[in-house]
């Protein structure tokens, strides 16, 4: 079964807009991240937020994590045209790595 | 701000050779791992590394596959007699996991691509 699965799978938006990317996932973890990608790029680490956490944020980003449903949310707010990038959510299932969702492509058009 | 580093950016390699991709992780990170992205698909998990020693490995880290940290600072991934599916990004990636700070910081990646 596959682990960590956003939706949506594309979302295109225009700048200032709020962009929500949602993740679900299937077995117990030791925390949920998420991470970015340009292009052909690396993964940028965004934001962290452990099982016991409900909602974190920093800066334009808000995470938000219910265990009972096994799901987490990504909201940027205010969104700028370099937000434009994949989406990925990575859950950390107290194990050696981190297992990666498809991830979602936004595009923001300024 | 300490970052993971790898090399090549980009490695063109006749399909049967050996390549070796090299990172370099964040000094005082103790866990080590390889994922790769074939293109348009998701990152999957390799292989993680601790203490001199593969702690975990997927399926696909198959005999063709090995890792080694030859020195202090050096993470190697190497696969032998390369396949055309070996084509993908590669990316590097180490974490503190010490005092619950198990961010993963990932480096820029090698493009693959196996000829």
């Amino acid at each position: 079964s596959q682990q960590g699965e956003e939706d949506p799978q594309a979302l295109s938006i225009q700048e200032g807009e709020n962009a929500t990317m949602n993740c679900s996932y299937k077995t117990s973890i030791n925390n949920l991240q998420w991470y970015r990608q340009n292009s052909g790029r690396g993964l940028v680490h965004l934001i962290l937020i452990r099982s016991n956490e409900r909602e974190k944020h920093s800066g334009r980003l808000r995470v938000t994590l219910d265990t009972s449903k096994k799901s987490s949310s990504l909201l940027i707010t205010a969104s700028r045209a370099a937000d434009t990038a994949s989406y990925f959510c990575a859950t950390d299932q107290y194990g050696n790595k981190l297992v990666f969702g498809a991830g979602t492509i936004l595009r923001v058009k300024s | 701000e300490p970052e993971v580093t790898q090399t090549p950016s980009h490695q063109v390699t006749q399909m049967g050779q050996e390549v070796i991709l090299r990172c370099v992780p964040i000094s005082n990170h103790l866990y080590f791992y390889w994922y790769r992205q074939i293109l348009g698909q998701k990152v999957e998990f390799l292989v993680s590394f601790y203490n001199n020693e593969i702690s975990e490995k997927s399926e696909i880290f198959d005999d063709q596959f090995s890792v080694e940290r030859p020195d202090g600072s050096n993470f190697t991934l190497k696969i032998r007699s390369t396949k055309l599916e070996d084509s993908a990004m590669y990316f590097c990636a180490s974490t503190e996991r010490t005092g619950g700070k198990t961010e993963a910081f990932f480096g820029q990646g090698t493009r693959l691509t196996v000829v």
